[in-house]
């Protein structure tokens, strides 16, 4: 069974910029989550989706941030425009229950 | 608000010594409790978890975790640690809403 893909691996944009990151989770999991990983900081939850509604978004910048859940199944989270500080590594996960979450390897973000 | 406290950043054992890392948690009602690792460059890989039922649970590599209520904490055990087992520890608390402590760095002394 495949797990939690994220695509792309890495990112280096100029600040300004827009960025998209993409998570396809595993298949059947209903929630899905974006968590952003400062460096040598435990994961911080940006947005959680229930299928496609997002029932979790009070840590997401919203004057920058977007994501979206189309169909209750891939995610896409933007950022527009980039800025420095949003250098980190955005860390998608998803869950079919409370049985925790699993992970995909992150897409790590350098703004320069 | 739920919470998860990592008392120690950093952590280094010798290979074949026990490792106990520490995790504290505050939360409203029963909590859904569990230890993740990262190796660099990686994604978190999930340990073990408790939800309810016997307060030891076993993990895969060999780890364990006890539940103490009393003491709000979640500690990470192993008996004999392995030179493959560096890494970053991530202790988590909550069941949709997962937070997570900022994580103990292990080094393992050859």
């Amino acid at each position: 069974e495949a797990g939690v893909v994220q695509s792309p691996r890495y990112k280096i944009i100029e600040k300004k910029q827009p960025v998209a990151f993409w998570c396809n989770p595993i298949s059947g999991h209903n929630t899905l989550y974006w968590y952003r990983q400062n460096l040598g900081q435990g994961p911080e939850l940006l947005i959680r989706y229930e299928n496609e509604e997002a029932v979790d978004d009070s840590q997401l910048p919203k004057d920058r941030f977007s994501a979206e859940r189309l169909k209750g199944v891939d995610s896409t989270l933007k950022i527009q425009p980039a800025e420095l500080g949003d250098s980190a590594v955005y860390l998608c996960a998803s869950s079919g229950g409370a049985v925790g979450a699993f992970f995909g390897q992150g897409t790590r973000l350098t703004v320069v | 608000a739920q919470s998860v406290t990592q008392p120690d950043i950093h952590i280094t054992v010798s290979e074949g010594a026990s490792l106990e890392l520490r995790c504290n948690y505050s939360y409203g009602a029963t909590p859904y409790l569990f230890w993740y690792v990262q190796s660099p460059g990686q994604g978190l890989q999930l340990l073990l978890k408790y939800f309810s039922g016997d307060t030891l649970v076993q993990g895969i590599k060999g780890f364990e975790a006890e539940f103490k209520r009393s003491q709000s904490s979640f500690n990470l055990r192993k008996p004999s640690v392995h030179w493959s087992d560096a890494a970053e520890y991530f202790c988590a608390v909550g069941a949709n809403d997962m937070r997570f402590g900022a994580g103990t760095r292990l080094t393992v002394k050859p």
